[in-house]
């Protein structure tokens, strides 16, 4: 079964200041991966995915993520963090032939004026 | 397109009773999966429904139940609240089918809190 891990419970950056958000997953082959966004109080919205071809990703709200299967992750990266950005991250991972992604636990983004 | 519709957003059940919250997917979705969020917790899985048939399932109490209609609409019903089922309760749909299909959608979320 896949597993993944955000071994960072919260980051706090100051506005304007680059960002990157760690996502390690366990997986035997080449995962699905995915980026998702959760402001307070709402749903997750997806940011980026990755199924295959170019290991770096690009999404939506000026974010980008790189896989690399050498280190099994798949974090996620914007060259300046604007205060909107404060919110939930979660990175999670999907098997060829399952349907579920697994989540991780995620990532308070908080961002400093 | 419109994205997925939950309902109702927000709601307050006594402790014993039960509670039904609805989800609308993605039109030409055909999956439907339902998380638990809570603070403690992070965001669980419930149960996936495709083409009107569970197909997958997390690990939750069979007080936990849901269905999925012919027109891919899903429904999910908790009885005899707890306590602890007070939670963001998180509905997504899929096209389910390969590759990309596998991409999840997630509606804004239905706030139980149960007194």
């Amino acid at each position: 079964a896949q597993s993944v891990t955000q071994p960072d419970i919260h980051i706090t950056v100051s506005e304007g200041a680059s960002l990157e958000l760690r996502c390690n997953y366990s997986y035997g082959a080449t995962p699905y991966l995915f980026w998702y966004v959760q402001s307070p109080g709402q749903g997750l919205q997806l940011l980026l995915k990755y199924f295959s071809g170019d290991t770096l990703v690009q999404g939506i709200k000026g974010f980008e993520a790189e896989f690399k299967r050498s280190q099994s992750s798949f974090n996620l990266r914007k060259p300046s963090v604007h205060w909107s950005d404060a919110a939930e991250y979660f990175c999670a991972v999907g098997a060829r032939g399952s349907y579920i992604p697994t989540f991780g636990r995620g990532t308070s983004l908080i961002v400093h004026p | 397109k419109a994205g997925v519709t939950q309902t109702p957003r927000y709601l307050i059940k006594t402790r014993g009773q039960q509670v039904t919250l609805s989800c609308s997917p993605i039109s030409g979705h055909r999956s439907v999966s339902w998380y638990q969020q809570t603070p403690g917790q992070g965001l669980q899985f419930l149960f996936e429904y495709f083409s009107e048939t569970q197909r997958n399932k997390g690990n939750f109490p069979g007080r936990f139940s849901g269905r999925q209609f012919s027109n891919s609409r899903s429904e999910m019903n908790v009885s005899t609240l707890e306590l602890g089922d007070s939670a963001l309760y998180l509905c997504a749909s899929s096209p389910s089918g390969t590759g990309e299909g596998n991409t999840i959608y997630f509606g804004e979320g239905s706030w139980l809190t149960v007194v």
